[in-house]
Parts: structure tokens; sequence; C-alpha cells
């Protein structure tokens, strides 16, 4: 069966750091992936989607990016993180016009 | 491009009490339209989900929802609400490409015992 590890879980980076999220699906091959962000009372905001390696699509203009060097691994990253980038993020995969499935989310917090 | 809308961003329902959270989708194409559940800290998880086959269609948890093309409609129910029931709650659209997948904004429920 198909699996999707996201982590880590919760991150606490000051202003101005790095950042770096990873997600890896498990048991498919080829899949749609998908970063959201959920801030409160915003819903889930489609950050980047993938439909392969090297593909990259980008929803919203910010200060994050995202990268597919493998088939099932998928990582948002930030140069400078800013207060603004504070928010449960998301990874979900797709393996096509079905339903996607989430990871458990990362609780990032900048200070 | 599609997109949703949902009507009322916190509902509160006694226990035992209709649950109705309504989802709107706007697309240019015939969509796929979901239903996700989330609890507090967690993932989402999927209650049901429409793929141009019956028009009502029934989930887990007790759940239902009708797809209605005449108003753009996916309305999710559920007979009686049970406390286990309160959590966020998202309607998602995806074309027929299966690539771009967008959420509405979310519906907080509450049920009160």
């Amino acid at each position: 069966s198909q699996t999707i590890h996201q982590w880590p879980a919760t991150l606490v980076q000051p202003v101005g750091s790095p950042l770096s999220l990873e997600c890896t699906v498990e048991g498919t091959s080829n899949p749609n992936l998908y970063w959201y962000r959920q801030a409160a009372g915003r819903g889930l905001q489609l950050l980047f989607y993938s439909v392969g390696i090297g593909q990259i699509s980008s929803e919203v203009p910010q200060n994050l990016s995202a990268s597919r060097p493998q088939d099932r691994q998928f990582i948002l990253s930030s140069k400078k993180l800013l207060l603004s980038d504070s928010g449960f993020y998301l990874c979900a995969w797709k393996g096509g016009v079905g339903e996607a499935f989430f990871g458990q989310g990362t609780r990032l917090t900048v200070v | 491009a599609q997109s949703v809308t949902q009507l009322g961003s916190h509902v509160s329902v006694s226990e035992g009490a209709l649950v109705l959270l309504r989802c709107n989708y706007s697309s240019s194409v015939p969509p796929y339209l979901f239903w996700y559940v989330q609890y507090p800290n967690q993932g989402l998880q999927l209650l049901l989900k429409y793929t141009s086959a019956a028009t009502l269609v029934k989930g887990i948890n007790g759940f239902e929802a009708e797809f209605k093309k005449s108003e753009t409609s996916f309305h999710l129910t559920k007979p009686s609400a049970h406390m286990s029931d309160a959590a966020e709650y998202f309607c998602a659209v995806s074309d027929y490409t299966g690539n771009q997948f967008y959420f509405g904004t979310g519906t907080s429920l509450t049920v009160i015992p």
C-alpha cells in the first residue's frame, strides 16, 4: 500500500534562517505531488505541485521554492524565512484523477 | 480554473441533529469533488469523493454528499451528529487531468452535547 512520510512534525526557526521540509512517498510511481500551507482561518493554500521529476508549478509567488529531485521525493525550501512563513505545511500525493493522500503535516513557527 | 466556496466558516449543531456543510464549486469542465476531514494537528482524511458516477455519494462515518450540477453544489450531510464529528471539514475540486487540486477555506464543525 502507499504511504507518505513528511518530516519534521514540528519546527521552530528564527527569522532569516533557511528551511528544508521533505516529503517522500512509498508504494507508487510517478505520483502528482503537492505542497499546501494552512494558516489560521485561511484554509489550505496550494503552494506547489509537481507532475514529474524536475517539473514544478508554483501557484503563489512567495518566499518559498520546491524541488523534486527523485520521483517520490518532494522538498520545500526557503533561503531566508519570514515571520509570515509560519503555518502548518502539508504534503500530498495523487495517483491521477482520484483523491489526494496527505502526510501528517509540519507545524512551522518562525520566531 | 477551478475553485470551491464553503459557506460558513463555523457551524454548530446539537448532538443528534442534522449536519449540513455547504460547498459550491466553479469549474469550466466537469469536476471531481471531494470532502476531507481534519482533526487538530493532523493531516487530512478523505470522507468521500464524486468522480462522475452516482450523484449521491456515501462516505465514511455516515456522511454523504450530493452532486447537483444545476446548483454547482456538493453539500455534505449527516443525519445525526456525533461528538466525534467535531473537526474541520474541507471541500476540494480537481479537474479531469487531476493535476491541480484546490481546497475551500474550510468549515469548523462544533457538536454541542
